[in-house]
C-alpha cells in the first residue's frame, strides 16, 4: 500500500525565516497531495493542496511543489510568523481510491 | 469544517467496556472517515464509508466497528477488543467521488482508566 514519509519531524526557525517540509510517497498513481495544519488540541485544517497535473501552487506565504518523477512534494512557508507554529501533515491518495495516507507530521516552532 | 461535529469532546472508559463516538455532518458529503491520532504519529485510518450502508476497513480496524445508516452520521464503536484505545479520534468527510478534500471534526479524546 501507499507509504508517505515526512521530514523533518521537528523544525525550529526564527520569525521571518523560511521553512520547508518535505514528503515522499511510494504510489506513482497518487494524484492528490494536501497539507494540513494542526494546532495543539485542535482539528487538522487544510491549508493548501496540489493535484498531480500541477507542479507548483502558491497561496500568499505558502507554496507547495510536486516532483512526480521523484515522487516527492514539499511545503514552503516564507516570512514565518509565531502563529505558524503548529504540526503540519502531508498526505497522498492511495492507489485508485479516495483514501488519504498521512505523513507522521512536522512540528514547526517559530521563535519571535 | 464547521459542519462536522463530534461528541463527546472528552470520554473516559473503563477497561472492558465498549464506547461509541458520534460524528455528524450537515455538509451533504457522501464520504466519511475515522482516524486515530497518537502523540508523535500521523493520522491512521480506522474505517471509511463512501456511501450509505457501505463501509470499508482502514489500516487499523481491529477492535473497532462502524455503521452508516444515514448519510450525515458515521458513529464509531471502540470495543473491548481494542487493546490500546486511549487516543485522539478524528472524524472527517469529503464530498465524494472526484472531490478529495477532507474536512475534519473537532475530535474526541478517549481515555481508558
Amino acid at each position: 500500500g501507499e507509504n508517505v514519509e515526512q521530514h523533518p519531524s521537528t523544525l525550529s526557525v526564527q520569525e521571518g525565516d523560511s521553512a520547508v517540509i518535505k514528503c515522499t510517497y511510494s504510489d506513482s498513481a497518487s494524484n492528490y497531495f494536501p497539507w494540513y495544519k494542526q494546532e495543539l488540541g485542535k482539528r487538522p485544517q487544510l491549508i493548501i493542496d496540489i493535484r498531480s497535473n500541477v507542479g507548483e501552487k502558491k497561496d500568499q506565504r505558502i507554496a507547495v511543489t510536486l516532483n512526480k518523477t521523484a515522487k516527492h512534494f514539499s511545503l514552503h512557508i516564507t516570512e514565518t510568523q509565531p502563529e505558524d507554529s503548529a504540526v503540519y501533515f502531508c498526505a497522498a491518495t492511495s492507489t485508485g481510491f479516495q483514501k488519504l495516507v498521512f505523513g507522521t507530521g512536522t512540528r514547526l516552532l517559530v521563535s519571535p | 469544517d464547521g459542519g462536522i461535529t463530534q461528541s463527546p469532546k472528552y470520554l473516559f472508559r473503563k477497561e472492558g467496556q465498549n464506547v461509541t463516538l458520534s460524528c455528524e455532518q450537515n455538509l451533504n458529503h457522501d464520504a466519511m472517515y475515522w482516524y486515530r491520532q497518537d502523540p508523535g504519529q500521523g493520522l491512521r485510518l480506522i474505517y471509511y464509508s463512501q456511501i450509505v450502508n457501505d463501509f470499508q476497513k482502514g489500516d487499523i480496524a481491529e477492535g473497532y466497528s462502524v455503521s452508516r445508516e444515514k448519510k450525515e452520521s458515521f458513529p464509531l464503536t471502540v470495543t473491548s477488543a481494542q487493546k490500546n484505545p486511549t487516543a485522539f479520534y478524528l472524524c472527517a468527510s469529503s464530498a465524494g467521488l472526484a472531490v478529495l478534500e477532507q474536512f475534519f471534526g473537532p475530535g474526541t479524546r478517549l481515555t481508558v482508566l
